[in-house]
């Protein structure tokens, strides 16, 4: 069935830039998402890419996807301590633009 | 703005009881869905709602039961609670091709 990967944990110092991958398995998807989640809250839709672009930049934000090989990053550029929650990638499944998350990774920011 | 507001942040309940959780959105989406959030586990669907009185299991559907009597509320009903049902629980709302839009959140703990 469709699954989505991403590794659990992420260590950045402030100032640098992030990298968390996802990787999804339903080449069908029309939208990938990405999710943040700070402590105590639910999730808030951080941005998304239409499945037929390669790249989407939304100020320190950029997505990029490579259909090929089912691989979607998000970047944050000039990380900050504001930055670190969980961040979760999702892709659509099936009708009723149902969703697939993979199981979130932890972005902790230190100076 | 989205807005999904789920009745509690924070509920303690024993075990055999049955307990209800609310949702309600001000959107006018068709589709509503309850999740549970786990550690490392990220986000399963427990059950979806694509119009009034209408449901379709998710993932992971034993143990609970929905209603969906007007379309701006959707409940998550636990028959009689357990303690591996002590989880986060978090309900989104969405429309075809559109991102789903969370809730805060309810930590449930079952004692």
């Amino acid at each position: 069935g469709e699954d989505v990967e991403q590794s659990l944990f992420l260590s950045v110092r402030e100032g640098d830039s992030s990298v968390i991958n996802c990787t999804y398995t339903d080449s069908s998807s029309t939208y990938l998402y990405w999710y943040k989640q700070e402590p105590g809250a639910g999730l808030q839709l951080l941005t998304y890419i239409f499945s037929n672009m390669d790249m989407k930049q939304d100020q320190r934000l950029t997505v990029l996807l490579n259909k090929k090989d089912k691989h979607l990053s998000l970047r944050i550029a000039d990380t900050q301590t504001g930055d670190s929650a969980i961040y979760f990638c999702a892709e659509i499944s099936g009708g009723y633009n149902k969703l697939i998350f993979g199981a979130g990774t932890r972005l902790a920011v230190h100076p | 703005d989205v807005k999904v507001t789920q009745s509690s942040r924070y509920l303690v309940k024993r075990t055999g009881e049955k307990v209800f959780l609310e949702c309600v959105q001000d959107m006018d989406h068709e589709n509503m869905f309850w999740y549970r959030q786990d550690p490392g586990l990220g986000l399963r669907l427990i059950y979806f709602s694509y119009d009034v009185k209408m449901k379709e299991k998710g993932d992971i559907p034993e143990g609970y039961s929905v209603s969906r009597e007007k379309k701006e509320r959707f409940s998550l009903i636990l028959e009689s609670a357990s303690t591996n049902q002590t989880s986060m629980y978090l309900c989104a709302t969405g429309t075809e091709n559109q991102p789903q839009h969370f809730g805060d959140g309810t930590r449930l703990s079952i004692l």
